[in-house]
């Protein structure tokens, strides 16, 4: 079985302060790990994931997260934030064989103070 | 662009009602998802289609049955609506599996 803990429920900070968003997993398996950010009034976006490969992976509009085996981590990082980053951020990961499920963790809410 | 769409942002239905909820997207997706969103609870996967006809129960199908009798359009039903599913209600699809996953806007439903 697979659990996400997203240790941060809410993360105020100063616009083009630097910000990481923790994010924790639990498996006994090998898996995938994806950050997706949903901004307000809509759907969910896929920010970046984690297939095999490079253990750091970036996304288009400056955030990045590495995974870290050893301490079962994913966590998204961006260093210097920005007003539009204001949104919900999920960790979620599925399991690499036999994929027949997905875990969300419970969002972190990032708030951006100018 | 991949777009799924939602019948509707907002609903609000009463107690015992039954309430379909539709979706659908414009990619060729073979896989479509249907999730509630809690505040605190995040995401929790209701049902999943890997193809036409078939479905597959995810953590929380109690309450909730689904059809998919089209490839691009899949439906979550509520039998007998009760307060406790008062929710958001998100619909994705997926060319793989769950890599990837697009999301709709997600319909707030609104049980009184």
């Amino acid at each position: 079985a697979q659990s996400v803990t997203q240790l941060d429920s809410q993360v105020p900070v100063f616009e083009e302060a630097p910000v990481e968003l923790r994010c924790n997993y639990s498996s006994s398996v090998s898996v995938y790990l994806f950050w997706y950010v949903q901004y307000p009034n809509q759907g969910l976006q896929l920010l970046l994931k984690y297939l095999s490969g490079s253990t750091l992976v970036e996304s288009i509009n400056g955030f990045e997260a590495e995974f870290n085996k050893s301490q079962t981590s994913f966590h998204l990082r961006k260093p210097s934030v920005h007003i539009s980053d204001t949104a919900e951020y999920f960790c979620a990961v599925t399991p690499l064989r036999g994929a027949s499920k997905i875990i969300f963790g419970s969002g972190t809410r990032l708030s951006i103070r100018p | 662009d991949v777009k799924v769409t939602q019948s509707s942002r907002y609903l609000v239905k009463r107690t015992g009602e039954k309430v379909f909820l539709e979706c659908v997207q414009d990619m060729d997706h073979e896989n479509m998802f249907w999730y509630r969103q809690d505040p605190g609870l995040g995401l929790r996967l209701i049902y999943f289609s890997y193809d036409v006809k078939m479905k597959e129960k995810g953590d929380i199908p109690e309450g909730y049955s689904v059809s998919r009798e089209k490839k691009e359009r899949f439906s979550l039903i509520l039998e007998s609506a009760s307060t406790n599913q008062t929710s958001m209600y998100l619909c994705a699809s997926s060319f793989e599996g769950f890599n990837e996953q697009y999301f709709g806007p997600g319909t707030r439903l609104t049980v009184t």
